[in-house]
């Protein structure tokens, strides 16, 4: 089955650009996430890359994929004080597999 | 569109009570799954239904757990007899396709006391 692994914490100042790492098993995942959880809500869908794709761009978000490295990342510009959320990765278990896993979640801190 | 809706938000119990969460997927969303949250051991796939049917339910950390859906529009989730140790937040999500990812839920918080 996939394993994805994040690093735990993240901080960084107001307006400076995050980066969100991500490293994944299964050299099979057709589509990986990123999904973003705010305090005491579910987690929301921020985008996701088909694994063919090296980079996907959706405003301040940017992702990369290294498939070679098994290594996926997120991005975001100019980031604010409303981005403070936990992110998680998340890759699918083989093609065509209903099943998602996620790693354990980066805690994204921005200091004003 | 309302999302996922799942209730209650918040649910305190005693140790061997029953509880039964509940979630609405969205409409036209063919699958369904349960998560559970914890710190220690992050999100936790407990079982999947795939067009009302329980296709994978392997999560289900043992018998005390069971989970129905009955139409496609609803599923319980129920914990019989419950304990502390199943405190967590307990998340549904929905999708059609899932290479398009999944729409989750608020979650209901399960404190078992």
């Amino acid at each position: 089955g996939e394993d994805v692994e994040q690093s735990l914490f993240l901080s960084v100042r107001e307006g400076d650009s995050s980066v969100i790492n991500c490293t994944y098993t299964d050299s099979s995942s057709t589509y990986l996430y990123w999904y973003k959880q705010e305090p005491g809500a579910g987690l929301q869908l921020l985008t996701y890359i088909f694994s063919n794709m090296d980079m996907k761009q959706d405003q301040r978000l940017t992702v990369l994929l290294n498939k070679k490295d098994k290594h996926l990342s997120l991005r975001i510009a100019d980031t604010q004080t409303g981005d403070s959320a936990i992110y998680f990765c998340a890759g699918s278990s083989g093609a065509g597999s209903y099943q998602l896993t996620f790693g354990k979640g980066t805690k994204l801190s921005v200091i004003p | 569109d309302a999302g996922v809706i799942q209730s209650p938000r918040h649910e305190v119990t005693e140790m061997g009570q029953e509880v039964t969460l509940r979630c609405k997927p969205i409409s036209g969303h063919n699958s369904l799954f349960w998560y559970r949250q914890t710190m220690m051991r992050g999100l936790e796939l407990l079982i999947y239904f795939n067009n009302n049917v329980p296709i994978d339910d392997s999560g289900m950390p043992e018998d005390r757990f069971s989970a129905k859906m009955p139409n496609a529009s609803f599923s319980t989730l129920k914990i019989q007899p419950s304990e502390p140790r199943d405190s967590a937040v307990y998340f549904c999500a929905s999708s059609f396709e899932v290479n398009y990812g999944y729409t989750f839920g608020s979650g209901t918080r399960l404190t078992v006391v």
